[in-house]
């Protein structure tokens, strides 16, 4: 299985802050990423596919690079609806494994 | 817009079988796309289950392939889940959700599944 590994774990952060997470795959996975925010209670909603790609509705505040092994999540100006946990997710291979999550937290 | 949709019992005894069921609404669940499980423990990340494709080709977790069977019912737009020899460490929320190439962009709310005598 390939794995999946963020940081940090958590972070701390303000209103208006920039804000990177960072996924790390145990093997490549060319672009096969996505990212998904998470708020307590309810289902994940995804972000961002194919490590850059923002879905439909997304906020431009939200972007994402990388491939191969190493990827990010930036949130470039932080919200208050913004506080949550978020997750990578690679669609490379079977199984699809997600990160450990990154809470953002006030 | 699109729905998903979780049900099934809140409570299992442990060695009995979950049996999950997600009803899709404003879409047909007959459409290009696979349909899959996803699992959460309480306070733990994400856990991929498998999916589904309407025509009944499945793709599993290996490490719950022995007691996972997925199913899906064309004619009332929904699919299935069923895991089999549960114990407590199968408590969790369960989320069911649409593949959308490569990746799962509808979801339902998710339904909690205690294992639990």
């Amino acid at each position: 299985d390939i794995q999946m590994t963020q940081s940090p774990s958590s972070l701390s952060a303000s209103v208006g802050d920039r804000v990177t997470i960072t996924c790390r795959a145990s093997q490549t996975i060319s672009v096969f990423l996505n990212w998904y925010q998470q708020k307590p209670g309810k289902a994940p909603k995804l972000l961002i596919h194919s490590a850059s790609s923002l879905d439909s509705g997304v906020p431009s505040r939200f972007s994402g690079t990388g491939s191969g092994t190493d990827f990010s999540l930036t949130i470039s100006s932080l919200l208050p609806e913004d506080f949550a946990t978020y997750y990578c997710q690679q669609s490379n291979s079977s199984p699809w494994t997600f990160g450990q999550g990154t809470r953002v937290e006030v | 817009q699109v729905q998903l949709q979780e049900s099934g019992p809140g409570l299992v005894k442990p060695s009995d079988t979950l049996s999950l069921t997600c009803a899709v609404s404003g879409y047909s669940i007959s459409s290009s796309n696979w349909w899959g499980w996803i699992r959460q423990p309480p306070g733990k990340g994400l856990e991929w289950i498998g999916y589904i494709y309407h025509s009944g080709t499945t793709y599993y977790n290996p490490s719950l392939k022995s007691r996972v069977i997925m199913s899906v019912d064309t004619s009332k737009n929904q699919f299935s889940l069923k895991l089999s020899s549960v114990t407590a460490v199968d408590t969790a929320v369960y989320f069911c959700a649409r593949r959308r190439d490569l990746a799962f962009d509808i979801w339902g709310q998710g339904t909690m599944v205690t294992v639990s005598s």
